[in-house]
This record gives structure tokens, C-alpha cells and sequence, in this order.
């Protein structure tokens, strides 16, 4: 099956500091990359959808300026908190679906990204 | 505001047990439901995408059921495993093309 790398898997970081995620499609081109977060006890709640080559749409609620998202290439979709603050701490993870799926298309998660703002 | 319902939030069961847990979703803008299983420390992974009103799939000993009419889906485990112990989550799309929208997950634990 299809595979999507996330990375990295962990990662704690002082307050007021950038941390970049990186999300890759490993054997498939996806045009669009969807990004979760869940907070305990949650559901997975969708921030942004990347586009290829284009401007990501974000969600109701969702700062642009602080979650930069960029997606260069259809196989690489990268999030980046900027200035990240303690209540930024979640569980991050993208996923894709195959541009040659359909729209009923499965999506292909990775592993996802837990963030702990110090 | 659409929501994904599931229920329940957990449960146990003992080895060979059937068991089965709900979803329920907004009627109206059905485009697809899938079912998704995410175990610890691993990637949801799709079991399932039903976009037929009365569709009925399967694999293996999983199966799941869809009424996109009154808007809710059940998915059914027969016998139990151990390895079936994961989360497992239901999530709508009202349009083609566009994010699912995703219920909190049934948290299921399989006892030997």
C-alpha cells in the first residue's frame, strides 16, 4: 500500500521557537495533503488542506501566519509552528491521497508529530 | 457545524467475542464514509470507503454496513482478536474531493 513519512515523530521545543514537520508520499503523487491535529480525547481535526503549487486553505480558526504550510512538490508537504507557545503542544499528522485514486480515494496517513512546547 | 459521532468511546471484550460500534453522520451532502484503523504508535490505516446507500463490505472478519438515509454506519468484528485491539475512526466527506470530517474514535481492547 501506499506509504506517507512523517517527521519528526517528537519533538519538544522552548517556547517562541519554529518547528518544522515534514510530511512525504513515498510511492505516490498526491496534489493535496490534508493536516490533522488532535488534542487528548479529541478528534482529528483538520487545519489545513495543501495544495500543490499553490496557497494551502486553512480552516475556520486556524492562524496562516502561524502554521506556515508549504507543499513545493507532490510528493513533500511541510508545516512549520512558528513561534510556538505551550498551547500549541498537540498531536500533528498529515495525509494524502493518491492524485490518481478518485475523489472516494482512501487517504494515507503518516505516523504523525507530537509537539511539546516547553 | 458537522459532526461525526461515534459510539462507544470504549470497550473491552474477551477473545471471541463479536462486537460492533457506531457511526453517525449528518444525512444531508453524503458524499463517502470510511472506516479507518489506527493502533498504537502506527498510521491509520483504511479498512473501509462505502459511498452506497445499503452498501455492505468486508474483510475478513470485519464487515461495516452504511445507511447514508437516516445517517449512520456500523462496523462489526466477529471473533475477536487480540490484534484487533486499536482505535478505530469514523470519518464523513460531504463533497467530493475536499477533507473528511472525523468522529473521536471507538477505543476497542481484545483480552486472551
Amino acid at each position: 500500500g501506499a506509504v506517507v513519512s512523517q517527521h519528526p515523530s517528537r519533538v519538544i521545543c522552548k517556547s517562541g521557537t519554529s518547528v518544522k514537520i515534514e510530511c512525504r508520499s513515498l510511492d505516490f503523487q498526491a496534489t493535496t495533503m490534508f493536516w490533522y491535529r488532535q488534542f487528548p480525547k479529541q478528534s482529528l481535526m483538520l487545519m489545513a488542506t495543501s495544495n500543490e503549487g499553490s496557497k494551502a486553505t486553512y480552516e475556520q480558526g486556524v492562524e496562516k501566519d502561524k502554521f506556515l504550510i508549504n507543499h513545493a512538490s507532490l510528493t513533500l508537504s511541510t508545516l512549520t509552528v512558528t513561534s510556538a507557545h505551550p498551547e500549541d503542544s498537540s498531536f500533528y499528522i498529515c495525509s494524502a491521497r493518491d492524485s490518481g485514486s478518485g475523489n472516494t480515494g482512501e487517504l494515507f496517513f503518516g505516523e504523525g508529530s507530537r509537539l511539546t512546547v516547553l | 457545524i458537522l459532526n461525526v459521532e461515534q459510539s462507544p468511546q470504549s470497550l473491552h471484550v474477551q477473545e471471541g467475542d463479536s462486537t460492533n460500534f457506531t457511526c453517525s453522520f449528518p444525512s444531508s451532502n453524503f458524499y463517502a464514509l470510511h472506516w479507518y484503523r489506527w493502533e498504537t504508535a502506527k498510521s491509520p490505516e483504511a479498512l473501509f470507503v462505502m459511498t452506497l446507500n445499503g452498501d455492505e463490505k468486508k474483510k475478513g472478519r470485519i464487515s461495516a454496513t452504511l445507511n447514508t438515509k437516516e445517517g449512520y454506519s456500523y462496523l462489526y468484528i466477529k471473533g475477536s482478536q487480540p490484534e484487533d485491539s486499536a482505535t478505530y475512526l469514523c470519518a464523513y466527506a460531504n463533497q467530493a474531493g475536499t477533507a473528511l470530517i472525523f468522529g473521536k474514535g471507538t477505543t476497542l481492547s481484545v483480552s486472551s
